[in-house]
């Protein structure tokens, strides 16, 4: 039984629109992260976070956004998708204070036409 | 250079085989080390942790040489079953760092 959960779980979009990705986690964990993985290829940490309030920039470049305004909820929006954004977008969780490592959601597989 | 690096692969073996993977580190302060494995277009899931000691779970052996930076992960007795990428994760401070990952293909 999963404990962080992703919604959509696939969605096509055509460009220019507005969307957002669910990610909800029942573990009370204080981290959460969004990847971004294309197929066959190394996740993209894109944006995580410490806790309520908090959220940071990852490694690699997006032009999505974050909040937590709930330690249970970690919602990621594009304004306008476009092509480019095409890729499988995993939320994660962890513990702050000890490290057993991460737990991911099942993805959100987005297409955009 | 990147912080974890892993062989890509394609390892492909045959059913009943050992294989062993390697991974390397370059942030020698780094606390905890995993390996989680990934099947095709699914999320990645933990495998196991690896500890300084050692670590066994069944099949499935991880080491880690600190001296050296380096982990790694014998599977034994290879199943079709195991088929999949197995990413290399290695944690400082809180900051997961995830390797490329190396992909295994197990044949009958």
């Amino acid at each position: 039984e999963a404990d962080i959960y992703q919604t959509p779980r696939y969605l096509v979009i055509g460009t220019g629109k507005k969307i957002t990705l669910e990610c909800s986690q029942t573990m009370g964990h204080d981290k959460m992260y969004w990847y971004q993985q294309d197929p066959g290829m190394e996740l993209h940490l894109i944006h995580y976070s410490y806790g309520v309030n908090s959220t940071e920039k990852g490694d690699l470049s997006s032009e999505s956004t974050v909040s937590r305004i709930r330690t249970e909820h970690f919602p990621l929006t594009l304004e306008s998708a476009r092509p480019s954004h095409t890729s499988q977008y995993l939320c994660a969780s962890s513990e702050y204070r000890q490290n057993y490592g991460y737990t991911f959601g099942s993805g959100t597989r987005l297409t955009v036409v | 250079r990147k912080e974890v690096e892993q062989d890509p692969g394609p390892f492909n073996v045959p059913e009943g085989a050992t294989v062993a993977f390697n991974c390397t580190y370059s942030n020698s302060a780094s606390q905890s080390f995993f390996w989680y494995r990934q099947d095709c277009r699914k999320e990645p899931k933990l495998l196991m942790s690896v500890y300084s000691s050692g670590n066994e779970d069944g099949r499935f052996t991880a080491q880690l040489n600190r001296a050296s930076q380096y982990i790694s992960l014998l599977i034994r007795d290879s199943k079709l079953s195991d088929s999949a990428t197995y990413l290399c994760v290695v944690d400082y401070n809180n900051d997961m760092r995830f390797g490329a990952g190396t992909r295994l293909t197990v044949k009958p």
